[in-house]
């Protein structure tokens, strides 16, 4: 298994641009998540998804949009590219409802918006 | 809601000397509770994690951490250090309440602490 994949690994942006960044996973995991990491603010929780066609707004997602057509893909699509949005996003998945389980992680995309 | 608290930004300690890193959690429900590792420019990756069964938990590495109810605490704990522990650790809480730990729109129940770097000095 390939687990949690990623692309792009980097990415910079200029202001006002759009972008999608791709998240797969190749193990039927019904959930998915989109985090963004900020030095010294943990992993803040921008999408969420429990299955095909269902996604939720986490803590942080203004600027962002998420669709879920398959059980393996999650896209996370920043609309109008701001510095504010410079971060790294991590993509997760795990087996979904139930005792929460432990989420499996993609390798990140580091993103600069200039 | 359910929250955590890493009560130390920065940790370091010397190779072979024991690791200490503080999660304390806040929850009206049981929790299941997590501690994950970063290592530089990397993902994160499962130390361990708590989920109501036995109240010690062993995890990858030589890590291991208690629940402690009465404390609402989840510290990480390892013997000795090793210069390979340099990294993030995290500390992460889900509620599963009624079998789920979705529950509704606009009300997630997975949150992370802002993370611990271990610093280890040879």
């Amino acid at each position: 298994n390939a687990g949690v994949t990623q692309t792009p690994k980097f990415q910079v942006l200029k202001t006002g641009q759009s972008m999608t960044l791709q998240c797969a996973q190749d193990m039927n995991h019904e959930y998915m998540s989109w985090y963004r990491q900020d030095p010294g603010m943990g992993l803040r929780l921008i999408h969420y998804s429990v299955g095909a066609g269902i996604t939720d707004q986490g803590e942080v997602p203004n600027g962002y949009n998420v669709s879920r057509s398959t059980t393996e893909d999650f896209p996370l699509r920043l609309l109008s590219a701001a510095p504010s949005q410079t971060s790294v996003y991590f993509c997760a998945s795990s087996y979904g409802q139930g005792a929460p389980y432990e989420q499996y992680f993609g390798p990140g995309t580091r993103l600069t918006v200039t | 809601a359910q929250s955590v608290t890493q009560l130390d930004s920065h940790v370091s300690v010397s190779e072979g000397t024991p690791v200490l890193l503080r999660c304390n959690y806040s929850s009206s429900y049981s929790p299941s509770l997590f501690w994950y590792v970063q290592h530089p420019n990397k993902g994160l990756q499962l130390l361990l994690k708590y989920t109501s069964a036995a109240t010690l938990v062993k995890g990858i590495n030589g890590f291991e951490a208690e629940f402690k109810k009465s404390e609402t605490s989840f510290h990480l704990t390892k013997p000795s250090a090793h210069m390979s522990d340099a990294a993030e650790y995290f500390c992460h809480t889900g509620y599963s309440g009624a079998g789920f730990w979705y529950s509704g729109a606009g009300s997630y129940q997975l949150t992370f602490g802002k993370g611990t770097k271990l610093s280890v000095i040879p």
